[in-house]
Protein backbone atom coordinates (compact mmCIF):
# COMPACT_ATOMS: atom_id res chain seq x y z
CA UNK A 1 0.00 0.00 0.00
CA UNK A 2 1.07 3.74 -0.60
CA UNK A 3 2.20 5.51 2.40
CA UNK A 4 4.01 8.80 3.05
CA UNK A 5 5.54 9.18 6.64
CA UNK A 6 6.84 13.08 7.70
CA UNK A 7 7.80 11.51 11.48
CA UNK A 8 9.66 14.92 12.33
CA UNK A 9 6.52 16.60 13.51
CA UNK A 10 7.08 20.18 14.15
CA UNK A 11 11.41 21.97 13.95
CA UNK A 12 12.66 24.93 15.48
CA UNK A 13 15.35 26.48 14.28
CA UNK A 14 17.40 29.82 14.70
CA UNK A 15 17.74 31.92 11.91
CA UNK A 16 20.92 30.95 9.25
CA UNK A 17 20.89 27.45 10.51
CA UNK A 18 20.70 24.94 8.30
CA UNK A 19 17.81 22.15 8.37
CA UNK A 20 16.65 18.94 6.87
CA UNK A 21 12.85 17.53 6.32
CA UNK A 22 12.25 14.15 5.68
CA UNK A 23 10.08 11.96 3.86
CA UNK A 24 10.04 8.32 3.92
CA UNK A 25 7.55 6.61 1.21
CA UNK A 26 6.05 3.18 0.35
CA UNK A 27 4.78 2.14 -2.84
CA UNK A 28 4.40 -0.50 -5.14
CA UNK A 29 4.60 0.93 -8.51
CA UNK A 30 7.51 1.66 -10.17
CA UNK A 31 7.15 5.19 -12.11
CA UNK A 32 5.51 6.85 -9.23
CA UNK A 33 6.26 10.98 -8.68
CA UNK A 34 7.10 12.55 -5.43
CA UNK A 35 6.37 16.14 -4.31
CA UNK A 36 6.66 19.12 -1.85
CA UNK A 37 4.36 21.60 -1.31
CA UNK A 38 4.99 24.60 1.32
CA UNK A 39 2.06 25.55 3.24
CA UNK A 40 2.75 29.38 5.03
CA UNK A 41 0.90 30.83 7.58
CA UNK A 42 -1.64 32.60 5.27
CA UNK A 43 -3.28 29.14 4.54
CA UNK A 44 -2.22 28.19 0.79
CA UNK A 45 -0.34 25.77 -0.40
CA UNK A 46 2.73 26.65 -2.87
CA UNK A 47 4.46 24.16 -4.63
CA UNK A 48 8.13 23.54 -4.46
CA UNK A 49 9.09 20.23 -6.54
CA UNK A 50 8.21 17.08 -8.58
CA UNK A 51 10.49 14.22 -8.84
CA UNK A 52 10.01 11.28 -10.89
CA UNK A 53 11.24 8.19 -10.25
CA UNK A 54 13.59 7.56 -12.94
CA UNK A 55 15.26 10.47 -12.19
CA UNK A 56 17.45 10.16 -8.54
CA UNK A 57 19.64 13.27 -9.72
CA UNK A 58 19.44 15.46 -6.73
CA UNK A 59 18.03 19.46 -7.37
CA UNK A 60 19.27 22.72 -6.11
CA UNK A 61 17.09 25.49 -6.35
CA UNK A 62 18.75 28.73 -4.27
CA UNK A 63 19.01 27.98 -0.36
CA UNK A 64 16.50 24.55 -1.19
CA UNK A 65 18.07 21.55 -2.62
CA UNK A 66 16.57 17.50 -2.42
CA UNK A 67 17.97 14.06 -1.88
CA UNK A 68 15.99 11.18 -3.50
CA UNK A 69 17.42 8.15 -2.52
CA UNK A 70 15.19 5.24 -4.18
CA UNK A 71 16.92 2.42 -2.03
CA UNK A 72 16.21 4.31 1.15
CA UNK A 73 12.38 5.37 -0.12
CA UNK A 74 13.48 8.88 1.17
CA UNK A 75 12.95 12.06 -0.36
CA UNK A 76 14.24 15.19 1.94
CA UNK A 77 14.52 18.86 1.55
CA UNK A 78 17.09 20.88 3.03
CA UNK A 79 16.67 24.78 3.70
CA UNK A 80 20.58 26.12 3.63
CA UNK A 81 20.84 29.63 5.97
CA UNK A 82 17.53 29.25 7.00
CA UNK A 83 14.84 32.33 6.90
CA UNK A 84 12.16 33.52 9.15
CA UNK A 85 10.19 33.95 5.70
CA UNK A 86 10.58 29.64 6.13
CA UNK A 87 8.78 29.10 8.86
CA UNK A 88 5.66 27.06 7.03
CA UNK A 89 4.05 23.77 7.27
CA UNK A 90 6.02 21.37 4.70
CA UNK A 91 4.19 18.06 3.09
CA UNK A 92 5.84 15.75 1.16
CA UNK A 93 3.10 13.79 -1.12
CA UNK A 94 3.24 10.41 -3.63
CA UNK A 95 1.53 10.04 -6.40
CA UNK A 96 1.24 6.75 -8.40
CA UNK A 97 1.11 6.79 -12.49
CA UNK A 98 -0.75 3.31 -12.48
CA UNK A 99 -3.71 3.74 -11.19
CA UNK A 100 -4.09 6.47 -13.47
CA UNK A 101 -6.11 8.89 -11.38
CA UNK A 102 -2.63 10.96 -10.51
CA UNK A 103 -4.03 11.39 -7.03
CA UNK A 104 -1.78 12.34 -4.33
CA UNK A 105 -0.76 10.53 -1.03
CA UNK A 106 0.49 12.96 1.36
CA UNK A 107 2.41 13.07 4.53
CA UNK A 108 0.97 14.83 7.81
CA UNK A 109 3.50 17.55 7.36
CA UNK A 110 6.27 19.02 9.51
CA UNK A 111 6.27 22.22 11.00
CA UNK A 112 9.22 24.66 10.61
CA UNK A 113 9.33 27.49 13.14
CA UNK A 114 12.16 29.56 12.15
CA UNK A 115 13.33 31.94 15.11
CA UNK A 116 15.00 35.26 14.75
CA UNK B 1 -5.80 33.26 -15.08
CA UNK B 2 -7.33 32.99 -11.68
CA UNK B 3 -5.78 28.71 -11.56
CA UNK B 4 -8.38 27.39 -9.06
CA UNK B 5 -10.71 29.19 -7.23
CA UNK B 6 -13.18 27.66 -4.28
CA UNK B 7 -16.31 29.69 -3.00
CA UNK B 8 -16.62 30.29 -0.11
CA UNK B 9 -13.51 31.21 1.59
CA UNK B 10 -15.35 30.38 5.26
CA UNK B 11 -18.23 28.79 6.53
CA UNK B 12 -20.51 28.00 9.44
CA UNK B 13 -22.93 25.30 9.73
CA UNK B 14 -25.22 23.83 11.96
CA UNK B 15 -25.39 20.40 12.70
CA UNK B 16 -27.55 19.10 10.29
CA UNK B 17 -27.54 21.84 7.57
CA UNK B 18 -26.78 21.04 3.68
CA UNK B 19 -24.21 23.13 1.75
CA UNK B 20 -21.78 22.98 -1.48
CA UNK B 21 -18.60 24.00 -2.14
CA UNK B 22 -17.94 25.13 -5.32
CA UNK B 23 -14.63 24.55 -6.92
CA UNK B 24 -13.87 26.27 -10.57
CA UNK B 25 -10.92 25.77 -12.73
CA UNK B 26 -9.91 27.55 -15.72
CA UNK B 27 -7.05 25.25 -17.10
CA UNK B 28 -8.43 22.96 -18.79
CA UNK B 29 -7.68 20.17 -16.61
CA UNK B 30 -8.60 17.11 -16.85
CA UNK B 31 -8.55 15.77 -13.23
CA UNK B 32 -9.95 17.54 -9.97
CA UNK B 33 -9.66 16.52 -6.35
CA UNK B 34 -10.97 17.63 -2.87
CA UNK B 35 -9.22 17.17 0.18
CA UNK B 36 -9.90 17.95 3.51
CA UNK B 37 -7.20 19.26 5.85
CA UNK B 38 -6.89 18.12 9.53
CA UNK B 39 -4.50 19.09 12.33
CA UNK B 40 -2.07 16.31 12.78
CA UNK B 41 -3.19 14.53 9.48
CA UNK B 42 -1.86 16.36 6.38
CA UNK B 43 -4.62 16.42 3.64
CA UNK B 44 -7.06 13.30 2.61
CA UNK B 45 -8.41 12.81 -0.43
CA UNK B 46 -12.23 12.71 -0.16
CA UNK B 47 -13.38 12.34 -3.65
CA UNK B 48 -12.30 12.67 -7.32
CA UNK B 49 -12.78 12.97 -10.91
CA UNK B 50 -10.81 12.17 -13.97
CA UNK B 51 -12.82 13.79 -15.95
CA UNK B 52 -16.27 15.66 -16.54
CA UNK B 53 -19.29 12.91 -15.82
CA UNK B 54 -17.09 10.68 -13.37
CA UNK B 55 -16.29 10.85 -9.73
CA UNK B 56 -14.65 8.14 -7.83
CA UNK B 57 -14.55 8.09 -3.89
CA UNK B 58 -11.24 8.92 -2.47
CA UNK B 59 -9.94 7.83 1.74
CA UNK B 60 -12.70 9.52 3.20
CA UNK B 61 -15.84 10.07 1.21
CA UNK B 62 -18.64 8.93 3.78
CA UNK B 63 -21.02 12.28 4.40
CA UNK B 64 -19.93 14.15 0.92
CA UNK B 65 -20.91 13.76 -2.29
CA UNK B 66 -19.73 15.02 -5.69
CA UNK B 67 -20.80 16.06 -8.74
CA UNK B 68 -18.71 17.37 -11.92
CA UNK B 69 -21.30 18.52 -14.70
CA UNK B 70 -18.92 20.54 -16.06
CA UNK B 71 -15.38 20.23 -16.91
CA UNK B 72 -14.36 23.24 -15.12
CA UNK B 73 -16.25 22.75 -12.23
CA UNK B 74 -16.37 20.16 -9.17
CA UNK B 75 -18.85 20.74 -6.48
CA UNK B 76 -18.49 18.96 -3.15
CA UNK B 77 -21.79 18.65 -1.34
CA UNK B 78 -22.36 18.13 2.41
CA UNK B 79 -26.18 16.71 2.84
CA UNK B 80 -26.64 17.07 6.61
CA UNK B 81 -23.26 19.00 8.41
CA UNK B 82 -21.73 16.85 11.20
CA UNK B 83 -19.05 18.25 13.89
CA UNK B 84 -16.90 16.04 12.52
CA UNK B 85 -16.98 17.93 8.82
CA UNK B 86 -15.13 20.71 10.89
CA UNK B 87 -12.09 21.03 8.85
CA UNK B 88 -10.13 23.37 5.79
CA UNK B 89 -11.23 22.02 2.32
CA UNK B 90 -9.08 21.72 -0.88
CA UNK B 91 -9.59 21.53 -4.20
CA UNK B 92 -6.90 20.70 -6.72
CA UNK B 93 -6.50 19.99 -10.51
CA UNK B 94 -4.25 18.85 -12.61
CA UNK B 95 -3.75 17.94 -16.33
CA UNK B 96 -3.05 14.52 -17.80
CA UNK B 97 0.58 14.68 -17.62
CA UNK B 98 1.72 14.03 -14.32
CA UNK B 99 3.01 17.71 -13.44
CA UNK B 100 1.79 19.21 -10.26
CA UNK B 101 -1.72 19.77 -8.63
CA UNK B 102 -3.02 23.21 -8.68
CA UNK B 103 -4.72 23.88 -5.45
CA UNK B 104 -7.28 26.36 -4.47
CA UNK B 105 -6.99 28.96 -1.43
CA UNK B 106 -8.80 26.79 0.59
CA UNK B 107 -12.73 26.90 2.41
CA UNK B 108 -12.39 26.46 6.07
CA UNK B 109 -15.49 24.98 7.06
CA UNK B 110 -17.65 24.96 11.15
CA UNK B 111 -20.16 22.53 12.12
CA UNK B 112 -21.45 23.77 15.24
Amino acid sequence: AQKVTQAQTEISVVEKEDVTLDCVYETRDTTYYLFWYKQPPSGELVFLIRRNSFDEQNEISGRYSWNFQKSTSSFNFTITASQVVDSAVYFCALSEAASGTYKYIFGTGTRLKVLA
Amino acid sequence: NAGVTQTPKFRVLKTGQSMTLLCAQDMNHEYMYWYRQDPGMGLRLIHYSVGEGTTAKGEVPDGYNVSRLKKQNFLLGLESAAPSQTSVYFCASKNRLNTEAFFGQGTRLTVV
